[in-house]
């Protein structure tokens, strides 16, 4: 148990509306991701950070943004809501070397935008 | 999918029987993963497999990696009820790790 948690872990949203995702790790890894699962599409990879302060982009990056202020928070803030980020989005750490790395996942938060 | 798939999507066998799947991709790769998805949950890490390995055992688990073909299979033995789940793998290439679709697997008692 990589002691990964996720809030809200299930919120309902208005189209147009701020929202942010928080991920906490209790373990002070290095590497954490945020991803976005959808059926049909497996994991994408949305944003992710080396450090504190140092983030980039993935695949599936419009709409959304990051910030890593301390080690063990990783938000993510999606800034005006649209429906097609209705989704289960999932936090995830590696350990060790990065992004091929082994990761270990967050419960996931399961995201409604009406 | 441009990156790779597995198969099958979805699978359905007899509590005690054997399940497989599959993966394809289309880079070259420093690792394999599988991972394991139970309904409303995050994902597990199953195993690991590096590009030169061929094989790898884990419990009930077996893993093998053919580069030459670009593939890989995940065999479960002895099913049982609470191996019922999503199975996905992700392979490492040049830093990221990219995810298959994924294949659902139900154990029937």
């Amino acid at each position: 148990d990589a002691g990964i948690t996720q809030s809200p872990r299930h919120k309902v949203t208005e189209t147009g509306t701020p929202v942010t995702l928080r991920c906490h790790q209790t373990e002070n890894h290095r590497y954490m991701y945020w991803y976005r699962q959808d059926p049909g599409h497996g994991l994408r990879l949305i944003h992710y950070s080396y450090g504190v302060k140092d983030t980039d982009k993935g695949e599936v990056s419009d709409g959304y943004s990051v910030s890593r202020s301390k080690t063990e928070d990783f938000l993510l803030t999606l800034e005006s809501a649209t429906s097609s980020q209705t989704s289960v989005y999932f936090c995830a750490i590696s350990l060790v070397s990065g992004r091929g790395d082994t990761q270990y996942f967050g419960p996931g938060t399961r995201l409604t935008v009406l | 999918s441009q990156q790779g798939e597995e198969d099958p999507q979805a699978l359905s066998i007899q509590e005690g029987e054997n399940a497989t799947m599959n993966c394809s991709y289309k880079t070259s790769i420093n690792n394999l993963q599988w991972y394991r998805q139970n309904s409303g949950r995050g994902l597990v890490h199953l195993i690991l497999i590096r590009s030169n390995e061929r094989e790898k055992h884990s419990g009930r688990l077996r893993v093998t990696l053919d580069t030459s073909k670009k593939s890989s299979s995940l065999l479960i033995t002895a099913s049982r009820a609470a191996d019922t789940a999503s199975y996905f793998c992700a392979w490492s290439s040049n830093y990221q790790l990219i995810w298959g679709a994924g294949t659902k697997l139900i154990i029937k008692p």
